[in-house]
């Protein structure tokens, strides 16, 4: 089946600095990947769709300076948390389909961030 | 806006038995629905999926019916393992391509 990497497994940074995390599609091609974020006991949240080679689309809420998101492969999306704050603290997850398999989402393993 | 319910947020039971978890939907036609497994610490980790077409799916000992009608699956296990103990999570997709929407999930322990 279709893999999807992260990258880092985990992160603690300090407040004030910023925090890229990596996405990437392993054996597939994707035009289109989702980030979500989910803090403890909750469920997932989208947060936005990536589009390769166009701007990002951002949930209602999320504040689209402070999360840069760059799709800048057919396998690659990147999440910057800038200038991180404590309560940016949670879990991140990643996700990308492949249409020409399924109708499925495959996930990421997840990044834990932690902002001190 | 859409809704997505999974009524119990933790559901125990004893190896062996059956294990039913239940989802309902508000304000939503989905063209499908489908159900993750997630450990803690973990990405969720895909099960099954439903289409509206169909009323149930099976898969070795997991079956989920979808009952567009009352806007509701179940998703049972049946002969549940210890090994079975995680939380599932219900997720609604209306067209290929678009994110899914996720319920609270429900954390499933099974004690042996």
């Amino acid at each position: 089946g279709a893999v999807v990497s992260q990258h880092p497994s985990w992160v603690i940074c300090k407040s004030g600095t910023s925090v890229k995390i990596e996405c990437r599609s392993l054996d597939f091609q994707a035009t289109t990947m989702f980030w979500y974020r989910q803090f403890p006991k909750q469920s997932l949240m989208l947060m936005a769709t990536s589009n390769e080679g166009s701007k990002a689309t951002y949930e209602q809420g999320v504040e689209k300076d402070k999360f840069l998101i760059n799709h800048a492969s057919l396998t690659l999306s990147t999440l910057t948390v800038t200038s991180a704050h404590p309560e940016d603290s949670s879990f991140y997850i990643c996700s990308a389909g492949d249409p020409l398999l399924s109708d499925t989402q495959y996930f990421g393993p997840g990044t834990r961030l932690t902002v001190l | 806006s859409q809704k997505i319910e999974q009524n119990s947020e933790a559901l125990n039971i004893q190896e062996g038995k059956t294990a039913t978890l239940t989802c309902n939907y508000t304000n939503y036609s989905p063209a499908y629905l489908q159900w993750y497994r997630q450990d803690p610490g973990r990405g969720p980790v895909f099960l099954l999926l439903i289409r509206e077409n169909e009323k149930e799916k099976r898969k070795e000992r997991l079956k989920v019916t979808f009952d567009t009608t009352l806007k509701q699956s179940l998703f049972h296990i049946t002969a549940s393992q210890p090994a079975d103990s995680a939380t599932y999570l219900c997720a609604l997709e209306g067209q290929a391509g678009t994110a899914l929407i996720f319920g609270k999930g429900t954390t499933l322990s099974v004690s042996s």
